[in-house]
């Protein structure tokens, strides 16, 4: 069974750094692209990043690039996304979600860690 | 990285069949047949539909379906449950490998 659990989030100030990490099993980890999508308490989901499991090339949403790093360790089948800068309208629930296939969608994914940037 | 265009909510009685449009670009939806489909019921994390424009994971109703014509994606339920009502999502793959996500479409069964 794939499981994905995600950790990590909490309250920040503005300018603030975390880290998330999220630990996945119940499948071959380092064949599989994965990638942080949030959602604004309210909002929409919005893709952030993907790493690429077989060279682990990493893409990035405008609105996080300089900000965000994602990257994984695949020995210890982890994603992490360091986030740096956090403005107010980082937060948001932050779920990580394996892609099924190259280009194709997110088939699982974790119950999500919420960050909430406020003074 | 527009977010592709849903309507905000769609509505339907039990036993019908509704239709959710996801609209893009050439650049994402009309680019590639890598468009997914997501539900999302309240507190819950998403969950895929759909996937590569019309494909349904296993374990998934027969009463989902989805297509695609130039720009424009589809999802459509037949059989409205009560069940169904919840949040839906589209997602594409986009140029320069980013991913892009509809505003949502809230699903109210009458």
């Amino acid at each position: 069974e794939v499981q994905l659990l995600e950790s990590g989030g909490g309250l920040v100030q503005p300018g603030g750094s975390l880290r998330l990490s999220c630990a996945a099993s119940g499948f071959t980890f380092s064949s599989f692209a994965m990638s942080w999508v949030r959602q604004a308490p309210g909002k929409g989901l919005e893709w952030v990043s993907t790493i690429r499991g077989s060279d682990g090339a990493t893409y990035y949403a405008d609105s996080v690039k300089g900000r965000f790093t994602i990257s994984r360790d695949n020995s210890k089948t982890t994603l992490y996304l360091q986030v740096h800068s956090l403005r107010a309208d980082d937060t948001a629930v932050y779920y990580c979600a394996k892609i099924r296939a190259p280009r194709s969608g997110f088939d699982y994914w974790g119950q999500g860690t919420l960050v909430t940037v406020s003074s | 990285q527009s977010a592709l265009t849903q309507p905000a909510s769609v509505s339907g009685s039990p036993g019908q069949s509704i239709t959710i449009s996801c609209t893009g670009a050439s650049s994402d939806v009309g680019g590639y047949d890598y468009v997914s489909w997501y539900q999302q019921h309240p507190g819950n994390a998403p969950k895929l539909m759909i996937y590569d424009v019309s494909n349904r994971p296993s374990g998934v109703s027969n009463r989902f379906s989805g297509s695609k014509s130039g720009n424009t994606a589809s999802l459509t339920i037949s059989g409205l449950q009560a069940e169904d009502e919840a949040d839906y999502y589209c997602s594409s793959f986009s140029s320069s490998s980013s991913r892009v996500f509809g505003g949502g479409t809230k699903l109210t069964v009458l």
